[in-house]
């Protein structure tokens, strides 16, 4: 039973480029979340999707969007980065939005 | 908004020693979470408290909840070195697993 799977792993990018990340959740889970985690703090809220519409979102910009497919699976797209931008970006998934989160083992984005 | 401190920060163990770390909240958790984390990889899920007074353990690692669901505690009892990383507890705000994260506590254990 495959967990939570998050690409790519690692990517470089340089400020004012755009960047897609991609999940796959948990087998049988349909909620999918989005956290931001700077280096030596812990992980920040960025955003939810559930039944393909996004359900809840912490305090980031409009520049951080997302979308989930008809599978589950999402994609969280940052637009015009900027170097603080820079950090591991964790998926994690439930069924619904209530039991245990699973997380993937994230994609670390570095902006130059 | 809600805010979750733990402590301590860091905390480096001998090998065999048993050792504590808490996570204060500064509003009542609906729901509280434990994850291990090595550097720079995904959080492993440890334990998930809901009740208060709720206690649970798997293998030599016991979380508790409070009774006034407002701090948690994980004790983890003989330690090894397969124990050392980063520990972060996560408070559920009763909004549907939108988690709120403590800053961690990075524990190195010496062999």
């Amino acid at each position: 039973d495959a967990g939570v799977t998050q690409s790519p792993t690692h990517l470089i990018k340089t400020r004012g480029q755009q960047v897609t990340l991609r999940c796959s959740p948990k087998s049988g889970h349909d909620t999918v979340s989005w956290y931001q985690q700077a280096l030596g703090q812990g992980p920040q809220f960025i955003f939810q999707y559930y039944e393909e519409e996004e359900r809840q979102r912490g305090n980031f910009p409009d520049r951080f969007s997302g979308h989930q497919f008809p599978n589950y699976s999402s994609e969280l797209n940052v637009n015009a980065l900027l170097l603080g931008d820079s950090a591991l970006y964790l998926c994690a998934s439930s069924l619904s939005a209530a039991g245990e989160l699973f997380f993937g083992e994230g994609s670390r984005l570095t902006v130059l | 908004s809600q805010e979750l401190e733990q402590s301590p920060q860091s905390l480096i163990v001998q090998e065999g020693k048993n050792l504590t770390i808490n996570c204060t909240s500064s509003k009542t958790l609906y729901g509280l979470y434990w994850y291990k984390q090595k550097y720079g990889e995904g959080l492993i899920f440890l334990m998930m408290l809901q009740k208060g007074g709720e206690e649970k353990s798997h293998e030599k690692i016991t979380a508790k909840l409070d009774e006034k669901k407002q701090q948690s505690s994980l004790h983890i009892t003989a330690s090894q070195p397969s124990h050392a990383g980063i520990y972060l507890c996560g408070a559920d705000n009763n909004a549907g697993n939108m988690l709120t994260f403590g800053g961690g506590t990075r524990l190195m254990v010496k062999p």
